[in-house]
């Protein structure tokens, strides 16, 4: 059984620019969350997808945005690119959305903004 | 807003000693609580988790943590660390009228000298 896989592994982008971040999830798993870690911070919840619709956002701006293919696979996308954008940009896939469904992570994808 | 407070951002302690990283959360409906653990460089890996039932709960690594809901906390406990066990630790809280969306603590970092 293969787990959440992300690419590309890092990442370097310079202010302004835009950004696709990968994951596929785990054999099975309809459903995706991203997160963003901060250097030194636990991570935030930036939104989920559940069977190719957005199922809940946290408080991140539009220029956020994401997709979800008819595998389950996902993209993260980033307009716009700031500094503080710089983060570990983590996937994570369950069976289902319900509260008590295990969420499975992926490796991460590390962004650095210039 | 719900939220998750690791009361320690840090925890030194010397190898085959005990431990105890504290996790607090505020919840005003039923929790599901998850302890992860992330080495550098790394995603999270799942420790353990509480869904229902007995408030101890065993995890991976001979790591345990008790659910406390009158105190709103669920610690994390090994009675014996290893020096393999330096990490950060994260405590998550997946509400129940939030799906599976995971509110993360700020980390406890658990470093273990010989």
């Amino acid at each position: 059984e293969t787990g959440v896989t992300q690419s590309p592994t890092h990442l370097i982008k310079t202010r302004g620019q835009q950004v696709t971040l990968r994951c596929s999830s785990q054999s099975g798993h309809n459903t995706v969350s991203w997160y963003q870690q901060a250097l030194g911070q636990g991570p935030q919840f930036i939104f989920q997808y559940y069977r190719e619709e957005e199922n809940g956002r946290g408080n991140f701006p539009p220029r956020f945005s994401g997709l979800q293919f008819p595998n389950y696979s996902s993209e993260l996308n980033v307009n716009a690119l700031e500094l503080d954008d710089s983060a570990l940009y983590l996937c994570a896939s369950s069976l289902a959305q319900g509260a008590y469904n295990e969420q499975f992570f992926g490796p991460g994808t590390r962004l650095t903004v210039l | 807003a719900q939220s998750v407070t690791q009361l320690d951002s840090q925890v030194p302690v010397f190898e085959e000693a005990p431990v105890e990283l504290r996790c607090n959360y505020s919840s005003s409906v039923s929790v599901y609580l998850f302890w992860y653990v992330q080495y550098p460089n790394q995603g999270l890996q799942l420790l353990l988790k509480y869904l229902s039932g007995s408030t101890l709960v065993k995890g991976i690594n001979g790591f345990e943590a008790e659910f406390n809901k009158s105190q709103t906390s669920f610690h994390l406990r090994k009675p014996s660390v290893h020096i393999s066990d330096t990490a950060e630790y994260f405590c998550a809280v997946s509400y129940n009228n939030a799906g599976n969306m995971l509110t993360f603590g700020g980390g406890t970092r658990l470093m273990v000298k010989p």
